[in-house]
């Protein structure tokens, strides 16, 4: 069974920078094919894709958030982690982390964890 | 980026109805659409990947299809737990793009 963790602190101040954690349970970072990828959702508005990183460390980033973004992966933990810098009040969301595998278009979304950005 | 037109923006219907939603993109995305469902302080829910392919433990009243620009999501039968949002959601290219999405209300 494929399953996607977010972790990460919930509340940030204004300019810090955000370092979030996604833990993957049933698929590897190793396996050709597998892409892991960040999308956030402001309240009551609709999702936004930010970051995504492939098996074989391909990187693609929003091109609007791009210079704040990083994303890596450790495959030894099979983590994904995404940071970004400069945190906004604008930047309150509820992040996700999406995985895809080889062979399918399925999607597999974590459950989420919502940052809230306040001094 | 790849612009995700969906529409309507909300529609009210009554349990039983049948009820379409549509998303349209930008350029041609092949069939590398999705649709979620999400309820009030929930994750998106997966109903429909690869634009016609129904996820599994996903109602048969929910199906999908289209291909190229243009995508379609069709509930038949309203039941009272389908009252939510619903979003499209392209993968063809980065960066990927989302659809505003659509309110479902109860009439």
């Amino acid at each position: 069974q494929i399953t996607l963790k977010e972790s990460g602190p919930t509340l940030v101040e204004p300019t810090q920078t955000l370092t979030l954690t996604c833990t993957l349970s049933g698929f590897s970072l190793r396996t050709s094919g597998v892409g892991v990828g960040w999308i956030r959702q402001p309240p009551g508005k609709a999702p936004e894709w930010l970051a995504l990183i492939y098996w074989d460390d391909d990187k693609r980033y929003s091109p609007s958030l791009k210079t704040r973004l990083t994303i890596t992966k450790d495959t030894s933990k099979n983590q994904v982690v995404l940071r970004m810098t400069n945190m906004d009040p604008a930047d309150t969301a509820t992040y996700y982390c999406e995985g895809t595998v080889a062979g399918s278009q399925k999607r597999y979304w974590g459950q989420g964890t919502l940052v809230t950005v306040s001094s | 980026d790849i612009q995700m037109t969906q529409s309507p923006s909300s529609v009210s219907a009554s349990v039983g109805d049948r009820v379409t939603i549509t998303c349209r993109a930008s350029q041609t995305i092949s069939n590398y659409l999705h649709w979620y469902q999400q309820r009030p302080g929930k994750a998106p829910k997966l109903l429909i990947y690869g634009a016609s392919t129904l996820e599994s433990g996903v109602p048969s009243r929910f199906s999908g299809s289209g291909s190229g620009t243009d995508f379609t999501l069709i509930i038949n039968s309203l039941q009272p737990e389908d009252f939510a949002t619903y979003f499209c959601h392209q993968s063809f290219t980065a960066p990927n793009t989302f659809g505003q999405g659509t309110r479902l209300e109860i009439k």
